[in-house]
């Protein structure tokens, strides 16, 4: 069973301070994506990545994807209230749609 | 809105009880699916229906079927329900981009 770890599990920081979360698998992947949940909602597509060392920003957030395409990694700067949530990884190996998730980390950004 | 719809939106059961979650799609997607999220498990994929006409096992499927109705509908069935599935359901479909996700189903089995 492939496994996609995500740390740290939880993470509060106050507005304004820059934040790194994790994810990584010892499986390579053809695919891996990012999702930001919020309370009662499904998961929203963030960004996906294809190439390994690939390197992607949106506004505030960076995702990067490891060169062996194990892992990959999501930065916040200046994180702001509107940021809080559930953000997942997931990554497919087949090519696929098939989507393996991470567990997931819960970032909550206090005003 | 374009989207996935799930209904219903919360559902209690009696252990041994029978019930069909329903999905839908506008997108014109060929891939739906169905994951269930528990915490500290995140989501976790019970089937998945590549095309229309076909469908397949996730991770967890024991205890659920499927039914993909035709392009656009993709139904997720508990024939007797069991207390380890309460949870919270999601569907959802995709084409090239990713994953575009139903608001959920929070079921309960008491």
């Amino acid at each position: 069973t492939q496994l996609l770890e995500q740390s740290p599990q939880f993470l509060s920081i106050q507005e304004g301070e820059n934040l790194t979360v994790y994810c990584n698998s010892s499986s390579v992947f053809s695919s891996l994506q990012w999702y930001r949940q919020e309370p009662g909602e499904g998961p929203v597509l963030l960004v996906t990545v294809v190439t390994g060392g690939e390197v992607k920003k949106l506004k505030r957030l960076t995702f990067q994807f490891g060169d062996a395409r194990k892992d990959s990694s999501l930065h916040i700067t200046a994180a702001q209230p509107g940021d809080t949530g559930l953000y997942l990884c997931a990554g497919t190996t087949s090519g696929t749609y098939k989507y393996i998730f991470g567990t997931g980390t819960r970032l909550k950004v206090l005003a | 809105n374009a989207g996935v719809t799930q209904t219903p939106k919360f559902q209690v059961l009696k252990t041994g009880q029978s019930m069909t979650l329903q999905c839908a799609q506008d997108m014109n997607h060929n891939s739906m699916y169905w994951y269930r999220q528990d915490p500290g498990m995140g989501l976790r994929l019970i089937y998945y229906s590549a095309s229309e006409g076909t469908t397949d096992k996730g991770e967890v499927p024991n205890g659920y079927n499927v039914s993909r109705l035709n392009k656009r509908e993709f139904s997720l069935r508990l024939e007797s329900a069991a207390p380890s599935q309460t949870s919270v359901y999601f569907c959802a479909s995709s084409e090239f981009r990713g994953y575009t996700f139903g608001s959920g189903t929070r079921l309960t089995v008491v």
